[in-house]
C-alpha cells in the first residue's frame, strides 16, 4: 500500500527551527515529484514547497527560510524550517505527485504533522 | 497565478447537483494545469480531478471537471451526505502551485 508518514512537528519558539520528515512506503519516492502543503488553523490549504528531480520550488513566504530535500536511500522527504514565525503554525502535509513532474495533481497524502510556533 | 473560488459556501440537499467555480488570474495554458481536491476535517485531502477533467483513481463519475483558460468548474451530481467537505482547486502551471480559497459544501 502506498503511504506517506510525516513526523517532526511540535512546539517551537519564534525564530526557532524544525525539520519535518516524510517517510514513503509502497513506492520509490525518488521517481516522483513531492510536495509539502500546510493548513493554518481555520484557513485553507497552502502549497508550501515542491521538488521534481533536482528542481525545488517554494511559496514566497517561506523562500530563504525553508529547504526541501530528499534522502533517496531512506525513501524520505524533508522540510527544514528555519526562522520560524507565528504564522507558520499549521498542519503540514506531505504529498506525492502523480508522476515525476509537478505538472499533475497530488494523488497521495500523509495524515499531517502539527507545527506550533509560539512563545 | 491567483485562484478565486465561488461560491464560498454552498448548501444543498441530497440528490441535487453542486456547481463549483474556480477562476485563475491568468491562463493555465491550453493543457489546463488544474486539479480539484476534497478535504474533510481531520482527514488528508483527496485528489478528485487532475488535468481539468481526468478523474483520479476510485473517484465516482458523479464528480466531473471542465473548463479551460481561466475558468474551471467542478460538478458534483446526485449529492450524497458524505460529499460534505471543502473543495479546493489548485493550479500547477506556474510555481508557486497555489490552491484556491475553497468552497464549503454542506449537504442538508
Amino acid at each position: 500500500e502506498v503511504q506517506l508518514l510525516e513526523s517532526g512537528g511540535g512546539l517551537v519558539q519564534p525564530g526557532g527551527s524544525l525539520r519535518l520528515s516524510c517517510a514513503a512506503s509502497g513506492f520509490t519516492s525518488a521517481t516522483y515529484a513531492m510536495a509539502w502543503v500546510r493548513q493554518a488553523p481555520g484557513k485553507g490549504l497552502e502549497w508550501v514547497s515542491g521538488t521534481s528531480g533536482s528542481a525545488v520550488y517554494y511559496v514566497d513566504t517561506v523562500e530563504g527560510r525553508f529547504t526541501i530535500s530528499r534522502d533517496n536511500s531512506k525513501n524520505t522527504l524533508y522540510l527544514q524550517m528555519n526562522s520560524l514565525r507565528v504564522d507558520d503554525t499549521a498542519i503540514y502535509y506531505c504529498a506525492k505527485y502523480i508522476s515525476g513532474s509537478t505538472a499533475f495533481g497530488l494523488d497521495v497524502w500523509g495524515q499531517g504533522t502539527t507545527v506550533t510556533v509560539s512563545s | 497565478i491567483v485562484l478565486t473560488q465561488s461560491p464560498a459556501t454552498l448548501s444543498l440537499s441530497p440528490g441535487e447537483t453542486a456547481t463549483l467555480s474556480c477562476r485563475a488570474s491568468r491562463s493555465l495554458r491550453n493543457i489546463g494545469y488544474l486539479a480539484w481536491y476534497q478535504h474533510k476535517p481531520g482527514r488528508a485531502p483527496r485528489l478528485l480531478i487532475s488535468g481539468v477533467s481526468a478523474r483520479a483513481t476510485g473517484i465516482p463519475p458523479r464528480f466531473s471537471g471542465s473548463g479551460s483558460g481561466t475558468d474551471f468548474t467542478l460538478t458534483i451530481s446526485n449529492l450524497e451526505p458524505e460529499d460534505s467537505a471543502v473543495y479546493y482547486c489548485q493550479q500547477y502551471a506556474t510555481s508557486p502551485f497555489a490552491f484556491g480559497p475553497g468552497t464549503k459544501v454542506d449537504i442538508k
